[in-house]
């Protein structure tokens, strides 16, 4: 079972929409990063969550962590062509005998697409 | 500009080949990852090497050995490798705690 489930899978939109992708554990996350890829290259690190009921922003991306921090949504306001690629969601996760501090897991990825 | 250098960018090998991939910062980091991402697929992490010494080796097979000469480099020795074997690798760098830093990655196709 996926440790880390990402929705929605893929998303169309028309530029200049919002646009919000969620990021959800069954376990408690040490700490939660959003990562963007363009097809077959190297990821992009955008933000790092830590605390509880954290928000980061950054030009016109939002990202927060829910107070339980086993939730997170990374929000992109009026989209643009240049948004489009893979949106890839990471987390240390916190398990009964310590933390996977080092083995980052990956969210399988949301497929943006901006429409001019 | 990514800061963490990863060559070559496209190997082609045949299953007997001995080959390396190579990945290099400068960024002071002290941890050093190599990832492995199949097509459409998230990467899935390989070894972990923490001080220069192996932290986390993911029950990889042995085909692939990694080796950290120096606190900048990180080498992925390759040898005897299987067509299921290609995909992209990629490296990261971080602090310690802190967040990865992804190369490009080397596109491997095994023949």
């Amino acid at each position: 079972s996926q440790e880390l489930e990402q929705s929605p899978q893929s998303l169309i939109v028309q530029e200049g929409k919002n646009l919000t992708i969620n990021c959800t554990s069954s376990k408690t996350l040490y700490g939660l990063y959003w990562y963007k890829q363009k097809y077959g290259e190297g990821l992009i690190f955008l933000m790092m969550l830590q605390k509880g009921g954290e928000e980061k922003s950054h030009e016109k991306i939002t990202a927060k962590l829910d107070e339980k921090k086993q939730q997170s949504s990374l929000h992109i306001t009026a989209s643009q062509p240049s948004h489009a690629g893979i949106y890839l969601c990471g987390a240390d996760i916190i398990y009964a005998g310590g933390t996977s501090y080092g083995k980052l897991t990956f969210g399988q990825g949301t497929i943006l697409t901006v429409h001019p | 500009d990514t800061e963490v250098t990863q060559t070559p960018k496209h190997l082609v090998m045949g299953m007997t080949n001995k080959k390396s991939l190579k990945c290099e910062q400068h960024m002071g980091h002290r941890a050093m990852y190599w990832y492995k991402q199949k097509a459409k697929k998230p990467p899935e992490l390989m070894f972990v090497y923490s001080y220069e010494k192996l932290s986390i080796n993911e029950s990889v097979p042995s085909r692939f050995s990694p080796e950290c000469p120096n606190s900048s480099l990180l080498n992925l020795h390759l040898h005897a490798l299987q067509p299921e074997d290609s995909a992209l690798y990629l490296c990261a760098s971080s602090q310690v705690l802190g967040e990865l830093f992804f190369g490009e990655g080397s596109r491997l196709t095994v023949l």
